[in-house]
C-alpha cells in the first residue's frame, strides 16, 4: 500500500527541539520531492518545508521557518525528517508529510499524497 | 508569494443541491506556453489528513467522484459539488503551484449540510 507514516511528535517546553520522521512505503521516495505542511488548531494549511526529489540537494522553508527547521531525507532508509529546534508556542499543530507530483517545470507541485500527521505540542 | 482567497468562509448547502467554491489568486498561475492553470484542490474531512481532488485547476484526482469539478483560469477558480452529499462535508482548500516555494494555500472553505 502506498503510504507515509509520521512520527516524532510530542510535548515540548518552548525553546525545545522534536525531530519529526515521515516513513515511505509502497513507492520510491526518491523519485519525488517531499513536504512538511502544518496545521495549527482549528486553523488552515501552511506549509512548511520541502525537499528536491534525488539526493535533496535543494531544500526550501516558509519564512516563518527559516533558520529554526531543518528537512533532510534518507532515500536508503524511505524517510524524511523534519529537525525542529527552538520551539515556539505557535509552532504547535499537526504536521503532516506530503509527496508532490513529479513534475520538472516548477520544484514543489501538487501533493498528491498525505501521511495522517504527528501532533506537536509547544507549552509550559 | 501568491495569495489565495478563497469565498465563502463557510456555507451549508441541502443534499442534492450544488455548492459552489472560488478561489482567487493574487496573480495569474496560467503558464501560455503550456496552456495550463497551476492549481490544485483539496477536500479535508473532519480529524483526517487533506487529500488531492484536482490538480491543473479542472483534472480530476483517480477515483474523485465526478460530481467534483473545477474550473477557471488565470486567477479566477471555482471548485462546484454538482449535487451534495453527505459524505461531502468538510473543508476544501486550493492551492497554487505556478511560484514555489513557497507553496501557498486558500484560507478554506467549510461546506455542511442545510
Amino acid at each position: 500500500e502506498v503510504q507515509l507514516l509520521e512520527s516524532g511528535g510530542g510535548l515540548v517546553q518552548p525553546g525545545g527541539s522534536l525531530r519529526l520522521s515521515c516513513a515511505a512505503s509502497g513507492f520510491t521516495l526518491s523519485t519525488f520531492a517531499m513536504n512538511w505542511v502544518r496545521q495549527a488548531p482549528g486553523k488552515g494549511l501552511e506549509w512548511v518545508s520541502g525537499i528536491d526529489a534525488g539526493s535533496g540537494v535543494g531544500t526550501y522553508y516558509a519564512d516563518s521557518v527559516k533558520g529554526q527547521f531543518t528537512i533532510a531525507r534518507d532515500n536508503s532508509k524511505n524517510t524524511v525528517f523534519l529537525q525542529m529546534n527552538s520551539l515556539r508556542v505557535e509552532d504547535t499543530g499537526l504536521y503532516y508529510c506530503a509527496r508532490a507530483a513529479p513534475l520538472r517545470e516548477v520544484l514543489i507541485s501538487y501533493l498528491d499524497l498525505w501521511g495522517r500527521g504527528t501532533l506537536v505540542t509547544v507549552s509550559s | 508569494d501568491i495569495v489565495l482567497t478563497q469565498s465563502p468562509d463557510s456555507l451549508a448547502v441541502s443534499l442534492g443541491e450544488r455548492a459552489t467554491i472560488s478561489c482567487k489568486t493574487s496573480q495569474s498561475v496560467f503558464y501560455s506556453s503550456n496552456n495550463k492553470n497551476y492549481l490544485a484542490w483539496y477536500q479535508q474531512k473532519p480529524g483526517q489528513p487533506p487529500k488531492l481532488l484536482i490538480y491543473w485547476a479542472s483534472i480530476r484526482e483517480s477515483g474523485v467522484p465526478d460530481r467534483f469539478s473545477g474550473s477557471g483560469s488565470g486567477t479566477d477558480f471555482t471548485l462546484t459539488i454538482g449535487s451534495l452529499q453527505a459524505e461531502d462535508v468538510a473543508v476544501y482548500y486550493c492551492q497554487q503551484y505556478y511560484t514555489t516555494p513557497p507553496v501557498t494555500f486558500g484560507g478554506g472553505t467549510k461546506v455542511e449540510i442545510k
